[in-house]
């Protein structure tokens, strides 16, 4: 089981977009809809942002959203807020007996 | 509103047994899978592995032959036990709820647990 691959950094201009890739194989991002995005600011739990590829859990701004396209899942940050600075981690669901794997992780930083 | 707490030795030293619990309140125990997710300092998470009420258990395939996840629904509380640790097992262990379509919705505050002599 290899992690997902995401950029480690990513950076933007208060108001700007940030788009952040999660790239995995045919056997995980590929193979289900069950992507979801964490933010996490240092020494906190991670919050969920996005699952089901592009679904937004209640509380989350529309700013955050999620798209997929074959093995690459993406997390798209509209209207760069100061706040928004956090790492970002993608999951996906990995099979039956593998239920989730980790991106490895995307530092973003609001210029 | 659920919540989750994590306990358990700060401290354990190589070679022996690190063990955790969850505290699950404010919830159904019977409506999610439990799991367990770590980071060493400064790195990426990592997921162990999950529980069912009903038994059923999920395991991260590399840690599998380490790793022992339990529930106890008559408390509402899961465990995790990792034996043999080393060094590299050093790091915040959260435990987190999975109500579906693989996701984790909420998380305990995460507890360090250092590996050392």
């Amino acid at each position: 089981q290899s992690a997902l691959t995401q950029p480690p950094s990513a950076s933007g201009s208060p108001g700007q977009s940030v788009t952040i890739s999660c790239t995995g194989t045919s056997s995980d991002v590929g193979a289900y809809n069950y992507v979801s995005w964490y933010q996490q600011y240092p020494g906190k739990a991670p919050k969920v942002m996005i699952y089901e590829v592009n679904k937004r859990p209640s509380g989350v701004p529309d700013r955050f959203s999620g798209s997929k396209s074959g093995n690459t899942a993406s997390l798209t940050v509209s209207g760069l807020q100061a706040e928004d600075e956090a790492d970002y981690y993608c999951t996906s669901h990995a099979g039956s007996n593998n239920a989730f794997v980790f991106g490895t992780g995307t530092r973003v930083t609001v210029l | 509103q659920l919540q989750l707490q994590e306990s358990g030795p700060g401290l354990v030293k190589p070679s022996e047994t690190l063990s955790l619990t969850c505290a699950v309140s404010g919830g159904s125990f019977t409506s999610s899978w439990w799991n367990w997710v770590r980071q060493p300092p400064g790195k990426g998470l990592e997921w162990i592995g999950e529980v069912h009420h009903s038994g059923l258990i999920n395991y991260n395939p590399s840690l599998k032959s380490r790793v022992t996840i339990s529930a106890d629904k008559s408390k509402n509380q899961f465990s995790l036990k990792l034996n043999s640790v080393t060094a590299a097992d050093t790091a915040f262990y959260f435990c987190a709820n999975s109500p579906g379509s693989y996701r984790f919705d909420h998380w305990g505050q995460g507890t360090l647990v250092t590996v050392s002599s």
